[in-house]
């Protein structure tokens, strides 16, 4: 099966300044790469996902990018801001769709403590 | 997310005893899945559902079961058999395809249920 590994664990920048997070997956077939924040004791929250058919995707100071050859994808936030504090994971799957796939569900990493100094 | 509930917020249960999970979404989707988070760790995957009356084993399903009789309802039931139930168990829905005819990978989550085991 899958396996995603998520560097680091725990992460603290300068406010303003930008965070980059590190997932690699060991599936070949894999091809949907999600990222969620969770806040203390909520729910995920997906912020940013992309395919294996893109090499990046940005939404404003958020982007992640994704080297199918070396099986890793990173997030990057620019202009860090005390709300984005949380805990961020990395997920990967087989999209709906695929051949062998169809929304079995997502594997994730472990998880990045991003903590933001004022 | 605001169309996923998860009931109790927190649970109690004692040790040899079986307690259920409820997770109802009303947003139409086809896939549902429940996912097991425990301390510092990321989430892990008990079950899903693509279909009504149609569920697959995740990667930790021993000592849970499911059903899935309607589209909007898919409960988790915590056997006796779950050596250590203590977690934070969240349900999570996907459309599978939209409206447009385009795949869409998206899990929202619920609100998510704590199980403590005394």
């Amino acid at each position: 099966g899958e396996n995603v590994e998520q560097h680091p664990s725990t992460l603290s920048v300068q406010e303003g300044d930008s965070a980059v997070i590190k997932c690699t997956y060991s599936d070949s077939a894999s091809n949907y790469f999600p990222w969620y924040k969770q806040e203390l004791g909520k729910r995920p929250q997906l912020i940013i996902d992309i395919r294996s058919n893109v090499g990046e995707k940005k939404d404003q100071r958020i982007a992640v990018t994704l080297n199918k050859t070396a099986k890793h994808f990173s997030l990057h936030i620019t202009e860090t801001q005390p709300e984005d504090s949380a805990v961020y994971f990395c997920a990967a799957s087989r999209a709906w769709g695929t051949a062998g796939g169809g929304a079995d569900g997502l594997t994730f990493g472990k998880g990045t403590h991003l903590i933001i100094q004022p | 997310d605001g169309g996923i509930t998860q009931s109790p917020k927190y649970l109690f249960r004692k040790e040899g005893q079986n307690v259920t999970l409820s997770c109802e979404q009303n947003l139409n989707h086809d896939a549902m899945y429940w996912y097991r988070q425990d301390p510092g760790q990321g989430l892990r995957l008990i079950y899903y559902s693509q279909i009504v009356n149609d569920f697959q084993k995740g990667d930790i399903a021993e000592g849970y079961s499911v059903s899935r009789e309607k589209k909007e309802s898919f409960p988790l039931t915590v056997t006796s058999a779950q050596k250590n139930p203590t977690a934070f168990y969240l349900c999570a829905s996907s459309s599978l395809v939209e409206g447009s005819g385009k795949t869409t990978d998206t899990q929202y989550f619920g609100p998510g249920t704590r199980l403590t085991v005394l």
